[in-house]
């Protein structure tokens, strides 16, 4: 299995250009996660979703939009890149939400972005 | 704002030495998770400990969590050049049913051949 695949690895951008990061799961899992990980701040959430075609806002949503059309899709779009979004972004999954243990995530391998 | 803040922000220790790494959170817990990242890679999940837990083992790795003190510890005994990662504890609140995990900045671990 390929677990979770982030599409693209890098990506350069410039300011106010718009762009769209993609996230696959193969393992069913219901909840999906978009998180962000800049130098000293560990990772923040952006947005989740807990099911096909919901969404909900995280720690740092403002500039950026998401959409899960498919249960095993997450998109994750910069309509108006800024310096501000440069970072890496992780891609996580979970087979739900509850205490149990099924809230143990698993990550992409990450998308590097850097706007000039 | 952050939820978990860990010490040491880096440690460096020869292989062999355990390495232990710490765990503060501010609200209440459903659980707390610790994940390891290698250097440019995607976090990879070690161990969960539920608030009912006081302490779990996963091969060299040790666990322990206090709630009266809303803190936990990572213990890796017997430490490899192949430990060489950043560790981030990861709380679930308890009010929260999403799923959300919030991170801590995490602890840089080098471990010298």
């Amino acid at each position: 299995n390929a677990g979770v695949t982030q599409t693209p690895k890098f990506r350069v951008l410039k300011t106010g250009q718009s762009m769209t990061l993609l996230c696959a799961q193969d393992m069913n899992h219901e909840y999906m996660y978009w998180y962000r990980q800049d130098p000293g701040m560990g990772l923040r959430l952006i947005h989740y979703s807990v099911g096909e075609g919901t969404t909900a806002k995280g720690e740092v949503p403002d500039g950026y939009n998401v959409s899960r059309l498919k249960k095993q899709n997450f998109l994750l779009g910069l309509e108006s890149a800024a310096p501000s979004q440069t970072s890496v972004y992780f891609c996580a999954s979970s087979y739900s939400g509850g205490n149990s243990g099924a809230n143990v995530l698993t990550f992409g391998a990450g998308s590097r972005l850097t706007v000039l | 704002s952050q939820q978990g803040e860990e010490d040491p922000q880096a440690l460096s220790i020869q292989e062999g030495e355990n390495a232990t790494m710490n765990c503060s959170y501010k609200t209440s817990i459903n659980n707390l998770q610790w994940y390891r990242q290698n250097s440019g890679r995607g976090l990879v999940h070690l161990i969960l400990i539920r608030s009912n837990e006081r302490e779990k083992h996963s091969g060299r790795l040790r666990v322990t969590l206090d709630t009266s003190k809303k803190s936990s510890s990572l213990l890796i005994t017997a430490s490899r050049a192949a430990d060489t990662a950043s560790y981030f504890c990861a709380t679930a609140p308890y009010s929260s049913n999403t799923g959300k995990l919030i991170f801590g900045q995490g602890t840089t671990l080098q471990v010298k051949p």
